[in-house]
Order: C-alpha cells, then structure tokens, then sequence
C-alpha cells in the first residue's frame, strides 16, 4: 500500500524557516518524480515544485522559486521541502504527492499545516 | 503565469447532471486530469489524460476535450459527489504543473 506521511509543519514568524520532510512507502521511491502541493485555508490547490527521480530536474512555482529548495534523499525515501523568507501568504497545508500509474499526482499524504504568523 | 479557468460553484439535484469546464490556452497540447476533494480530506484522481477513469472510480464520472475547454460530467449525480473539483495540466512546455481555480459541486 502507498503511503506518503508529511511532517515538520508548524507555526512559524514571517522571515523564519522551516523544513517540510514526507516519508513515502510502498512504491520504488527512486524510480518516481516527487511533488509539493500547497492549498491555503478556504482556497484552491496550488502547485508549489516538483523534482525528478534523480534530482536532476527541479521546477518551482514563480510564488516560491529562491525562497523554497525540494531535495530527496533516495536511500531514505523521503522528500523534503526547505523554506526560507516565510511570508502570510505561504500559509497553508503542504501535501507531497506522488505519481504512479494514471497522473503526476496519483497519492497524496495527508498534508502538514504550516502557518506563518507573528 | 499560466491558469486554468474554472465555474466557482455548480449546483445540481440528485440523479441529474453535472458538467464543470476548465479553459486554458495550452490544453489543445496537454493532457488534463480531475481531482475531487471533500473538506479536510486529500484530493482524489477521477479522471486522467482528459477521459480515462482510474480503476475504483464509478462510471458515471467521464471527461472530454474539446479545443482549449476541457469538461467534467458526473451523470446521475449522488449526494455523495458533494466536494470540490480541481482540474490539473501543464503550461505548452510541460514544464509547470498547474491546478485549475477549484469548482464546489453543491448536491441540491
């Protein structure tokens, strides 16, 4: 069975880090582009990065692109998301979601709530 | 920044049905997918490459292509189809993923 399970959200002030990790089971991780997916309370779902099976294609959404940085580390299986100069408007839950069999993000964790406020 | 259009709302009563179009410039080029999602849940693939359905979603879920508008249609609409619909591509490069503006699907 798939999982994916997101964790490191939390409350943090504009300006701080913080670093997403999503522990992912199940499936040949290393053989998998990975994605990050954020939807703000009450708003729709946005794309945030996405980075290929051998980190050697890396994509960014405009929003977040020289304040976020995905990275994977294949033999751990796991996804990570490091964000710097948090803003309001990164306030969200972040979901890392995988491809598989039918689209890019077939399973989805259950998200991490990270919220930016002083 | 590319954008896929989306209705924000769509109502319809039990056993009719329900139709959500999505618009955006390089959908002739990519495929597009349908996501549903229901409060506090993870989103869910009910359709991809515009009309195939994913093993374990219910027929009455179909999509199609049509120039740069993509639809959704949910014949026979059950209360249970109540959530929010995201449609989901890729700009002409196929480089940046992008979700549409979300359609809530309201169950009259």
């Amino acid at each position: 069975e798939v999982q994916l399970v997101e964790s490191g959200g939390g409350l943090v002030k504009p300006g701080g880090s913080l670093r997403l990790s999503c522990a992912a089971s199940g499936f040949i991780f290393s053989s998998y582009s990975m994605n990050w997916v954020r939807q703000a309370p009450g708003k729709g779902l946005e794309w945030v990065s996405s980075i290929s099976s051998r980190s050697n294609y890396i994509y960014y959404a405009d929003s977040v692109k020289g304040r976020f940085t995905i990275s994977r580390d294949n033999a751990k299986n796991s996804l990570y998301l490091q964000m710097n100069s948090l803003r309001a408007e990164d306030t969200a839950v972040y979901y890392c979601a995988s491809p598989l069999y039918y689209s890019n993000f077939d399973y989805w964790g259950q998200g991490t709530l990270v919220t930016v406020s002083s | 920044s590319y954008e896929l259009t989306q209705p924000p709302s769509v109502s319809v009563s039990p056993g009719q049905t329900a139709r959500i179009t999505c618009s955006g410039d390089a959908l002739p080029n990519q495929y597009a997918y349908w996501y549903q999602q229901k409060p506090g849940q993870a989103p869910v693939l009910v359709i991809y490459k515009d009309s195939e359905r994913p093993s374990g979603i219910p027929e009455r879920f179909s999509g199609s292509s049509s120039g740069t508008t993509v639809t959704l249609t949910i014949s026979g609409v059950q209360a249970e189809d109540e959530a929010d619909y995201y449609c989901q591509s890729a700009d002409s490069s196929g480089t940046y993923q992008v979700f549409g503006t979300g359609t809530k699907v309201t169950v009259l």
